[in-house]
């Protein structure tokens, strides 16, 4: 069965800097991969996606992550964060059986 | 277009007790997902019906948990007796398609709190 690991539960960013939070996937099929986020007291809330074709995933609010099969990495990233990009982010892979599997998510901290 | 509709947002319960949730997916899809997120985990997925039957529901724990779906629409996930351990947000998600490379839509979740 595949799985999702997300390396730093907590990462600390000040405004205007680079995000980076890391994904890496295990899956015998070739993955589907998300990125979802969740803001306090909210249901999860899709990013970005990646199926087939391009390995470069734009998303919403400036987020975009790069398929590496090579790394098995789905990395997610903004160049410049914004007080209201503090929240949990879940990377998650998904198979053909619409098994989709959740990382333990990662704390953005967004400090002025 | 309404997303997916949850109650109750919030229950507190004593152990051994039961409860219920409700689940109304978005209008139209038909698959619809019970996870369970644990305070500082990810969403564990808990069953899967792809209308009003079963897909996946080999990490439900029987034992206490049953959800159904009767009529492909709306479904209920129930826990009976509860544990100390259950204390989490029980989310529920739908998707238009089963072969899943679009997008699972979340409602709000229900929090339950085992005392």
């Amino acid at each position: 069965a595949q799985s999702v690991t997300q390396l730093g539960s907590h990462v600390s960013v000040s405004e205007g800097a680079l995000v980076l939070l890391r994904c890496n996937y295990s899956s015998s099929v070739p993955p589907y991969l998300f990125w979802y986020v969740q803001y306090p007291n909210q249901g999860l809330q899709l990013l970005l996606k990646y199926t087939t074709g391009a390995t470069l995933v734009k998303g919403i609010n400036g987020f975009e992550a790069e398929f590496k099969k090579s790394e098995t990495s789905f990395h997610l990233t903004k160049p410049s964060a914004h007080m209201s990009d503090a929240a949990e982010y879940f990377c998650a892979v998904s198979d053909n059986n619409n098994d989709m599997r959740f990382g333990a998510g990662t704390r953005l901290t967004v400090k002025p | 277009e309404a997303g997916v509709a949850q109650s109750p947002r919030y229950k507190i319960i004593e152990k051994r007790q039961s409860v219920a949730f409700w689940c109304n997916p978005i209008s139209g899809h038909a698959t619809l997902y019970w996870y369970q997120q644990i305070l500082g985990q990810g969403p564990k997925l808990l069953i899967q019906f792809q209308n009003n039957g079963v897909v996946d529901d080999s990490q439900l724990p029987k034992d206490r948990f049953s959800a159904e779906r009767l009529k492909g629409v709306d479904s209920t996930l129930k826990i009976q007796p509860a544990k100390l351990e259950d204390s989490a947000v029980y989310l529920c998600a739908s998707s238009l398609e089963r072969a899943n490379t679009g997008e699972l839509f979340f409602g709000e979740g229900s929090r339950l709190t085992v005392l």
